[in-house]
């Protein structure tokens, strides 16, 4: 199917153990982007990539690590699950930078015990 | 100072009725913004973008930049149950920042 998708959607890890979230998307759009969102907060930027091998941190990149050889796939892996990284991660792609819209993964809800 | 504060919620409205949205950002280099609206448990979805200062309408819903004093506004006329979301401002300088968003409730 085209679009952006996600997988696993859901996902319950233990402390320690390493995890990865996939991103797929049909569009062949340059940009891609991962997401946290937290209860009562907005989207923070984790990582982003303008295109395959090309990745920058964005505002909480810490204890994530990501990656992109092909355009259309981006995943992150948390290399030693904490608590704190329990959170709904969503990923998003774009055709371009700043001045376009960025369309959004249905989302990955992860719980980290 | 967050980069990206939205009116504190929960917004409640009845039905009929305006909803007016507010964001302020921080970052004066900033060269577009945009609108997403978040229903409970799915992803973002983009409402409206606007990049000139003035007014953008289009249908229900208009979006109000006022790069002067850092100011974006959402608006939305004759408000529908279907609108009940959180709505998420996002402001773009390179890379998106988004607000914490506001809760929208219309009542019947």
């Amino acid at each position: 199917d085209a679009g952006i998708t996600q997988s696993p959607r859901y996902k319950i890890t233990e402390t320690g153990r390493q995890v990865t979230l996939m991103c797929h998307q049909t569009w062949s759009h340059s940009y891609m982007f991962w997401y946290r969102q937290d209860l009562g907060h907005g989207l923070r930027l984790i990582y982003y990539s303008a295109a395959a091998d090309i990745t920058d941190k964005g505002e909480v990149p810490d204890g994530y690590v990501v990656s992109r050889s092909k355009t259309e796939n981006f995943p992150l892996t948390l290399e030693s699950a904490t608590r704190s990284q329990t959170s709904v991660y969503f990923c998003a792609s774009s055709e371009g930078g700043a001045r376009y819209e960025q369309y959004f993964g249905p989302g990955t809800r992860l719980t980290v015990t | 100072q967050k980069e990206v504060e939205q009116n504190s919620g929960p917004l409640s409205v009845p039905e009929g009725a305006i909803a007016s949205l507010n964001c302020t950002y921080s970052d004066r280099g900033s060269q577009s913004f945009f609108w997403y609206r978040q229903y409970s448990g799915k992803s973002p979805e983009l409402i409206m973008f606007i990049y000139s200062n003035g007014d953008k309408e289009d249908g229900r819903f208009t979006a109000q930049l006022n790069k002067a004093s850092q100011y974006v506004s959402l608006l939305i006329r004759d408000s529908q149950p279907s609108d009940s979301a959180t709505y998420l401002c996002a402001v773009n300088a390179g890379k998106s920042t988004f607000g914490d968003g506001t809760t929208l409730t219309v009542k019947p």
